[in-house]
């Protein structure tokens, strides 16, 4: 089984700029939560999605951020502007809705770096 | 509301000793659920254990054990006769009924010395 898969890997922009984030969940997981992490923050909850629904939009920084998920196996973290303080490290996670006793399984994360 | 407080930033160990990564948590809830997750410095997180709030069973895996105390809300980690390769961030985390959200920790930073 794919893991959760996430793209790009590491993208480096400048200021300004727009960046996409994607992410693929593993098949059959009805839940998705974007995370963020930095050293002076650490482990943040974005946003996440039950049924491609988003349910808590609560940790999203600002405006400049959104988020998509167009169906059960595609999600995009969109920053536009981007800035230098946006940088950090995007994680996505995948597991079924519900069954609380399953755990989020993590993608590999993207590396952001604004210039 | 929910909280878990990992007050070891960071502790080293030389290789081949016992180490303890302390977890407390907070919650209101009667039932829910406990893990630790390990990032390695490839920076992937790694999914190491889950424990409900029923099981206060101590669980050993190898060279990892977990110690639950529901009494001391408490959920610690350790990891005997330590490695090198065990050197990474630790992350607790906590999930309550109800709630698809995982609560983490700041992490615990482990460097074992050769």
């Amino acid at each position: 089984d794919a893991g959760v898969i996430q793209s790009p890997r590491h993208e480096v922009t400048e200021m300004g700029q727009e960046v996409t984030l994607r992410c693929k969940p593993i098949s059959g997981h009805n839940s998705l939560f974007w995370y963020r992490q930095t050293m002076m923050r650490g482990l943040e909850l974005l946003i996440y999605f039950n049924n491609n629904v988003p349910i808590d939009d609560s940790g999203m920084p600002e405006d400049r951020f959104s988020a998509k998920m167009p169906n059960a196996s595609f999600s995009t973290l969109k920053i536009q502007p981007s800035e230098p303080r946006d940088s950090a490290v995007y994680f996505c996670a995948s597991k079924p809705t519900g069954r609380l006793q399953e755990t989020q399984y993590f993608g590999p994360g993207t590396r952001l770096l604004v210039l | 509301a929910q909280k878990v407080t990992q007050a070891q930033t960071e502790i080293s160990v030389v290789e081949k000793e016992d180490v303890t990564l302390d977890c407390v948590y907070e919650t209101r809830d009667t039932t829910y659920y406990l893990f630790w997750y390990k990032q390695p410095p490839s920076g992937e997180l790694v999914f190491l254990i889950r424990r409900n709030s029923f099981d206060e069973q101590n669980e050993i895996s190898g060279r990892y054990s977990w110690n639950f105390q529901k009494s001391t809300s408490s959920f610690n980690f350790t990891i005997t006769a330590s490695q090198v390769v065990d050197s990474a961030v630790y992350f607790c985390a906590l999930s309550e009924v109800g709630d698809d959200k995982i609560i983490f920790g700041k992490g615990t930073r482990l460097h074992i010395l050769p």
